[in-house]
Protein backbone atom coordinates (compact mmCIF):
# COMPACT_ATOMS: atom_id res chain seq x y z
CA UNK A 1 0.00 0.00 0.00
CA UNK A 2 1.06 3.44 -0.59
CA UNK A 3 0.75 5.76 1.72
CA UNK A 4 2.06 9.75 1.75
CA UNK A 5 2.55 12.12 4.70
CA UNK A 6 2.42 15.90 4.53
CA UNK A 7 3.55 16.93 8.11
CA UNK A 8 2.80 20.63 7.82
CA UNK A 9 -1.23 21.36 8.77
CA UNK A 10 -0.75 25.26 8.10
CA UNK A 11 2.28 27.37 6.67
CA UNK A 12 2.42 30.98 5.87
CA UNK A 13 4.99 33.15 4.29
CA UNK A 14 5.63 36.98 3.19
CA UNK A 15 4.92 38.19 -0.16
CA UNK A 16 7.73 37.36 -2.65
CA UNK A 17 9.90 35.28 -0.51
CA UNK A 18 10.20 31.27 -0.65
CA UNK A 19 8.52 28.63 0.91
CA UNK A 20 9.09 25.01 1.28
CA UNK A 21 6.50 22.43 1.63
CA UNK A 22 7.26 19.08 3.03
CA UNK A 23 5.80 15.27 1.70
CA UNK A 24 6.84 11.83 2.52
CA UNK A 25 5.64 9.13 0.84
CA UNK A 26 6.03 5.02 1.08
CA UNK A 27 5.65 2.54 -1.26
CA UNK A 28 7.37 -0.32 -2.30
CA UNK A 29 7.49 0.64 -6.11
CA UNK A 30 10.10 1.65 -8.12
CA UNK A 31 8.25 3.32 -10.96
CA UNK A 32 6.32 5.90 -9.88
CA UNK A 33 4.78 9.75 -10.58
CA UNK A 34 4.93 12.46 -7.91
CA UNK A 35 2.76 15.19 -7.97
CA UNK A 36 1.89 18.46 -6.10
CA UNK A 37 -1.44 19.98 -6.92
CA UNK A 38 -2.92 23.14 -5.85
CA UNK A 39 -6.65 23.56 -4.20
CA UNK A 40 -7.56 27.21 -3.94
CA UNK A 41 -10.37 28.43 -2.43
CA UNK A 42 -12.68 27.57 -5.58
CA UNK A 43 -11.91 24.33 -4.25
CA UNK A 44 -11.11 23.20 -7.91
CA UNK A 45 -7.80 20.87 -8.00
CA UNK A 46 -4.76 22.50 -10.12
CA UNK A 47 -1.79 20.43 -11.13
CA UNK A 48 1.07 22.61 -9.93
CA UNK A 49 4.29 19.83 -10.90
CA UNK A 50 4.92 16.38 -11.64
CA UNK A 51 7.89 14.00 -10.98
CA UNK A 52 8.57 11.25 -12.69
CA UNK A 53 10.87 8.46 -10.39
CA UNK A 54 13.26 7.37 -12.51
CA UNK A 55 14.24 10.85 -13.73
CA UNK A 56 17.18 11.78 -11.20
CA UNK A 57 16.51 15.93 -12.48
CA UNK A 58 14.48 17.76 -10.48
CA UNK A 59 11.05 19.20 -11.89
CA UNK A 60 10.62 22.93 -11.97
CA UNK A 61 7.29 24.90 -13.30
CA UNK A 62 8.47 28.43 -13.20
CA UNK A 63 8.26 29.62 -9.62
CA UNK A 64 7.73 26.20 -8.51
CA UNK A 65 10.32 23.40 -8.20
CA UNK A 66 10.93 20.24 -5.78
CA UNK A 67 13.37 18.34 -3.94
CA UNK A 68 13.07 14.77 -4.82
CA UNK A 69 14.88 12.46 -2.79
CA UNK A 70 14.24 8.87 -3.87
CA UNK A 71 16.23 6.99 -1.34
CA UNK A 72 14.55 8.88 1.80
CA UNK A 73 11.12 8.92 -0.17
CA UNK A 74 11.22 13.03 0.18
CA UNK A 75 9.41 15.34 -2.17
CA UNK A 76 9.33 18.84 -0.85
CA UNK A 77 7.68 21.51 -3.00
CA UNK A 78 9.48 25.33 -3.19
CA UNK A 79 7.91 28.27 -4.12
CA UNK A 80 9.71 31.00 -5.11
CA UNK A 81 8.44 34.79 -4.98
CA UNK A 82 5.56 34.12 -3.08
CA UNK A 83 1.95 35.34 -4.77
CA UNK A 84 -0.97 36.57 -3.20
CA UNK A 85 -2.70 33.85 -5.69
CA UNK A 86 -0.44 31.35 -3.99
CA UNK A 87 -2.95 30.98 -1.00
CA UNK A 88 -4.56 27.62 -0.99
CA UNK A 89 -4.32 23.87 0.08
CA UNK A 90 -1.62 22.10 -1.52
CA UNK A 91 -1.59 18.21 -2.29
CA UNK A 92 1.30 15.87 -2.17
CA UNK A 93 0.35 12.42 -4.45
CA UNK A 94 1.29 9.14 -5.62
CA UNK A 95 0.05 7.22 -8.53
CA UNK A 96 1.72 3.86 -9.91
CA UNK A 97 3.22 3.88 -13.08
CA UNK A 98 2.11 0.63 -14.01
CA UNK A 99 -1.29 -0.90 -12.88
CA UNK A 100 -4.04 0.81 -11.67
CA UNK A 101 -3.67 4.78 -11.92
CA UNK A 102 -5.08 5.65 -8.58
CA UNK A 103 -4.05 8.77 -7.15
CA UNK A 104 -2.82 8.51 -3.44
CA UNK A 105 -3.35 12.00 -2.02
CA UNK A 106 -1.43 13.21 1.43
CA UNK A 107 -3.59 14.81 4.14
CA UNK A 108 -2.47 18.76 2.38
CA UNK A 109 -0.78 21.52 3.73
CA UNK A 110 -2.96 25.07 3.87
CA UNK A 111 -0.67 28.13 2.95
CA UNK A 112 -1.28 31.42 3.23
CA UNK A 113 0.47 34.23 1.95
CA UNK A 114 0.90 37.26 3.39
CA UNK A 115 0.61 40.63 1.72
CA UNK B 1 -7.13 21.05 -23.77
CA UNK B 2 -8.49 19.36 -21.17
CA UNK B 3 -11.45 20.61 -19.23
CA UNK B 4 -13.59 18.36 -16.99
CA UNK B 5 -17.11 19.87 -15.80
CA UNK B 6 -19.80 18.35 -13.02
CA UNK B 7 -23.26 19.09 -13.04
CA UNK B 8 -24.94 20.38 -10.28
CA UNK B 9 -22.32 22.79 -8.67
CA UNK B 10 -24.13 21.88 -5.57
CA UNK B 11 -27.29 20.72 -4.53
CA UNK B 12 -29.27 20.59 -1.52
CA UNK B 13 -31.91 17.46 -0.56
CA UNK B 14 -33.85 15.81 1.74
CA UNK B 15 -33.07 12.97 4.14
CA UNK B 16 -33.84 9.57 1.80
CA UNK B 17 -33.80 11.04 -1.72
CA UNK B 18 -31.37 10.52 -4.41
CA UNK B 19 -28.74 12.74 -5.76
CA UNK B 20 -27.55 12.21 -9.31
CA UNK B 21 -24.30 14.32 -10.17
CA UNK B 22 -22.79 14.15 -13.49
CA UNK B 23 -18.82 14.04 -14.68
CA UNK B 24 -18.32 15.20 -18.18
CA UNK B 25 -15.01 15.83 -20.36
CA UNK B 26 -16.08 18.15 -22.73
CA UNK B 27 -12.93 18.22 -25.03
CA UNK B 28 -11.29 14.73 -24.84
CA UNK B 29 -12.80 11.04 -24.33
CA UNK B 30 -12.14 9.61 -21.18
CA UNK B 31 -12.06 5.85 -20.63
CA UNK B 32 -11.50 6.11 -16.91
CA UNK B 33 -13.15 8.90 -14.46
CA UNK B 34 -12.26 8.43 -10.97
CA UNK B 35 -14.70 9.62 -7.93
CA UNK B 36 -13.03 11.21 -4.78
CA UNK B 37 -15.05 12.93 -1.48
CA UNK B 38 -13.74 15.54 0.14
CA UNK B 39 -14.92 16.33 3.81
CA UNK B 40 -14.16 19.62 4.97
CA UNK B 41 -10.60 20.46 5.74
CA UNK B 42 -9.46 16.99 4.85
CA UNK B 43 -7.63 15.47 1.89
CA UNK B 44 -9.70 14.06 -0.91
CA UNK B 45 -10.39 9.81 -0.50
CA UNK B 46 -11.37 7.71 -3.70
CA UNK B 47 -14.17 6.48 -3.86
CA UNK B 48 -14.30 4.12 -7.04
CA UNK B 49 -13.21 4.03 -10.37
CA UNK B 50 -15.45 4.72 -13.02
CA UNK B 51 -14.43 2.59 -16.65
CA UNK B 52 -16.49 3.07 -19.49
CA UNK B 53 -18.76 0.46 -20.63
CA UNK B 54 -18.17 -1.91 -17.32
CA UNK B 55 -18.28 -1.99 -13.73
CA UNK B 56 -16.72 0.58 -11.13
CA UNK B 57 -14.20 -0.28 -8.95
CA UNK B 58 -14.92 0.14 -5.48
CA UNK B 59 -12.93 1.00 -2.74
CA UNK B 60 -13.00 -0.75 0.65
CA UNK B 61 -15.63 0.60 2.75
CA UNK B 62 -17.48 2.89 0.10
CA UNK B 63 -20.81 0.78 0.06
CA UNK B 64 -21.27 0.53 -4.21
CA UNK B 65 -25.33 0.04 -3.79
CA UNK B 66 -25.41 3.43 -2.12
CA UNK B 67 -23.24 5.11 -4.77
CA UNK B 68 -24.19 4.44 -7.94
CA UNK B 69 -21.87 4.87 -10.49
CA UNK B 70 -22.81 4.72 -14.37
CA UNK B 71 -20.14 5.46 -17.16
CA UNK B 72 -22.63 5.07 -19.95
CA UNK B 73 -19.92 7.14 -22.37
CA UNK B 74 -16.27 7.87 -23.20
CA UNK B 75 -17.38 11.74 -22.09
CA UNK B 76 -19.91 11.20 -19.10
CA UNK B 77 -19.71 8.97 -15.92
CA UNK B 78 -22.60 9.77 -13.21
CA UNK B 79 -22.48 9.05 -9.36
CA UNK B 80 -25.76 8.89 -7.96
CA UNK B 81 -25.98 8.75 -3.75
CA UNK B 82 -29.36 6.69 -2.95
CA UNK B 83 -31.43 7.08 0.53
CA UNK B 84 -28.98 9.80 1.15
CA UNK B 85 -28.62 11.08 4.74
CA UNK B 86 -27.13 13.63 6.32
CA UNK B 87 -23.74 12.09 6.74
CA UNK B 88 -23.38 11.82 3.01
CA UNK B 89 -22.97 15.58 2.82
CA UNK B 90 -19.80 16.69 1.52
CA UNK B 91 -18.10 17.58 -1.60
CA UNK B 92 -17.46 15.03 -4.34
CA UNK B 93 -14.81 15.74 -7.26
CA UNK B 94 -14.49 13.98 -10.33
CA UNK B 95 -11.53 13.42 -12.60
CA UNK B 96 -10.83 12.10 -16.17
CA UNK B 97 -7.86 10.32 -17.26
CA UNK B 98 -6.63 11.72 -20.49
CA UNK B 99 -3.29 10.19 -22.20
CA UNK B 100 -0.38 13.01 -22.29
CA UNK B 101 2.59 12.30 -24.13
CA UNK B 102 3.19 8.11 -25.44
CA UNK B 103 2.74 6.78 -21.91
CA UNK B 104 0.94 8.88 -19.23
CA UNK B 105 -1.98 9.04 -18.21
CA UNK B 106 -2.86 12.74 -16.57
CA UNK B 107 -6.13 13.21 -14.08
CA UNK B 108 -8.01 16.34 -14.74
CA UNK B 109 -10.10 17.08 -12.19
CA UNK B 110 -13.45 18.63 -12.47
CA UNK B 111 -15.20 21.63 -10.09
CA UNK B 112 -16.58 19.18 -7.29
CA UNK B 113 -20.21 19.25 -6.36
CA UNK B 114 -20.75 20.21 -2.80
CA UNK B 115 -23.60 17.81 -1.87
CA UNK B 116 -25.66 19.48 1.45
CA UNK B 117 -28.33 16.48 2.81
CA UNK B 118 -30.79 17.69 5.36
Amino acid sequence: AQTVTQSQPEMSVQEAETVTLSCTYDTSENNYYLFWYKQPPSRQMILVIRQEAYKQQNATENRFSVNFQKAAKSFSLKISDSQLGDTAMYFCAFMKQTGANNLFFGTGTRLTVIP
Amino acid sequence: GAVVSQHPSWVICKSGTSVKIECRSLDFQATTMFWYRQFPKQSLMLMATSNEGSKATYEQGVEKDKFLINHASLTLSTLTVTSAHPEDSSFYICSAEKLVGKSYNEQFFGPGTRLTVL
